[in-house]
């Protein structure tokens, strides 16, 4: 059973301030981390997928990192507003013909104007 | 652009009705996924379609079914309905074969059983 953490559950921050949470999945047989962004009453929209073991990427005031060797990746949100308000997915995939994509539980955030 | 579409998005049944899930994507992508979000827990994969014709079992697959109709239609079936399908169910798309890129999702499904 692959495990894949995110942490903090839940997070509130003020308006401006800047933040970042973890995502933690196996090392071993890593093929791809999906993140997703995920607002109330909606659904989840890709945010990035990345392969590459010291890959980093950027939306906007949105950033993520990668290592794949210690299994973790982290979000990272400039300056937040009160849109950004949401819930962070990662995922994780082994590759293979197994098209199984590990959800972790989500990071809720919630930024206060 | 429509994406992916799912239909119904309410859904009452009691228990033992059967009913089928629709989902349709005019992406033309090659896999769809169907899965189910409880409350603590994450997105888990009931069934997932890799192509058109083919179809195979993810992490909760007992009591459903799924039909691949083709290319931009994936059902879900419940034959039975038990409460503990009592969920959300999400259908998704990605272009390729394989997870090396984003998943797009439907809005979802609420489906109620009592």
């Amino acid at each position: 059973i692959l495990n894949v953490e995110q942490s903090p559950q839940s997070l509130h921050v003020q308006e401006g301030d800047s933040t970042n949470f973890t995502c933690s999945f196996p090392s071993s047989n890593f093929y791809a981390l999906h993140w997703y962004r995920w607002e109330t009453a909606k659904s989840p929209e890709a945010l990035f997928v990345m392969t590459l073991n010291g890959d980093e990427k950027k939306k906007g005031r949105i950033s993520a990192t990668l290592n794949t060797k210690e299994g973790y990746s982290y979000l990272y949100i400039k300056g937040s507003q009160p849109e950004d308000s949401a819930t962070y997915l990662c995922a994780f995939y082994s590759g293979g013909s197994n098209y199984k994509l590990t959800f972790g539980k989500g990071t809720l955030l919630t930024v206060n104007p | 652009n429509a994406g992916v579409t799912q239909t119904p998005k309410f859904q009452v049944l009691k228990t033992g009705q059967s009913m089928t899930l629709q989902c349709a994507q005019d992406m033309n992508h090659n896999s769809m996924y169907w899965y189910r979000q409880d409350p603590g827990m994450g997105l888990r994969l009931i069934y997932y379609s890799a192509s058109e014709g083919t179809t195979d079992k993810g992490e909760v697959p007992n009591g459903y079914n799924v039909s691949r109709l083709n290319k931009r239609e994936f059902s879900l079936r419940l034959e039975s309905a038990a409460p503990s399908q009592t969920s959300v169910y999400f259908c998704a798309s990605s272009r390729g074969r394989g997870l090396s890129g984003e998943l797009f999702f439907g809005e979802g499904s609420r489906l109620t059983v009592l």
